[in-house]
């Protein structure tokens, strides 16, 4: 069974660099057919795609939010990192990591989420 | 961009009677390989969502046979045959057609009347 954990910091100041990372076990990340996703969930709104990336390296980031966004995977961890910058209040969600199979289309697995609130 | 629209926004049920939602999305979700990525998601409350259907009809492991979806083309339902009380929360549907966009219906929260 896949398990997805983030961890990283609940509280960001405005302007500055939100940093999460996604720990995997149960599987590896670098299995193919499997693209590492970051999503994110604005109190009491729907769901929004950040990114997501491969294993080989390759990354896919929302139009949107594609200036400011970062996403990275270290296979030896088995983890994969979000770095989104210049963060303002408008950036404060519950985000979650999840993996999408390219086989199903759909989002299969993912984490429990972490509160990431940006506030001076 | 591929907008997904769903009705209604909440849908009040009695315990063991049926609850339809609805979602279209703005441009056909046939991809070029034939096949249709919508994909329906419950998030019960104070959860992370969990995948229930793909590629339109298909359950996911471990997903009750009372969840049930259909559809093609821009118009997907999601049906649920007989309410329990641990079906309460939103559900979305996610099209990945669009690959490698995703986008996600806004929700239809689906509570006990």
């Amino acid at each position: 069974q896949v398990q997805l954990q983030e961890s990283g910091p609940g509280l960001v100041k405005p302007s500055q660099t939100l940093s999460l990372t996604c720990t995997v076990s149960g599987g590896s990340i670098s299995s193919g057919g499997y693209y590492w996703s970051w999503i994110r969930q604005h109190p009491g709104k729907g769901l929004e795609w950040i990114g997501y990336i491969y294993y080989s390296g390759s990354t896919y980031y929302n139009p949107s939010l594609k200036s400011r966004v970062t996403i990275s995977v270290d296979t030896s961890k088995n983890q994969f990192s979000l770095k989104l910058s210049s963060v303002t209040a408008a950036d404060t969600a519950v985000y979650y990591c999840a993996r999408l199979a390219a086989q199903l289309g759909g989002v299969d697995y993912w984490g429990q989420g972490t509160l990431v609130t940006v506030s001076s | 961009d591929i907008v997904m629209t769903q009705t209604p926004l909440s849908s009040p049920v009695t315990l063991g009677q049926p609850a339809s939602i609805s979602c279209r999305s703005s441009q056909s979700l046939v991809h070029s390989d034939g096949n249709t990525y919508l994909s329906w998601l419950q998030q019960r409350p104070g959860q992370p969502p969990r995948l229930l259907i793909y590629k339109i009809s298909n359950r996911f492991s471990g997903v009750p046979d009372r969840f049930s979806g259909s559809g093609a083309g821009t118009d997907f339902t999601l049906k649920i045959s007989r309410v329990e009380a641990e079906d309460v929360g939103v559900y979305y549907c996610m099209q990945a057609t669009q690959f490698p966009f995703l986008t996600f219906g806004g929700g239809t929260k689906v509570e006990i009347k």
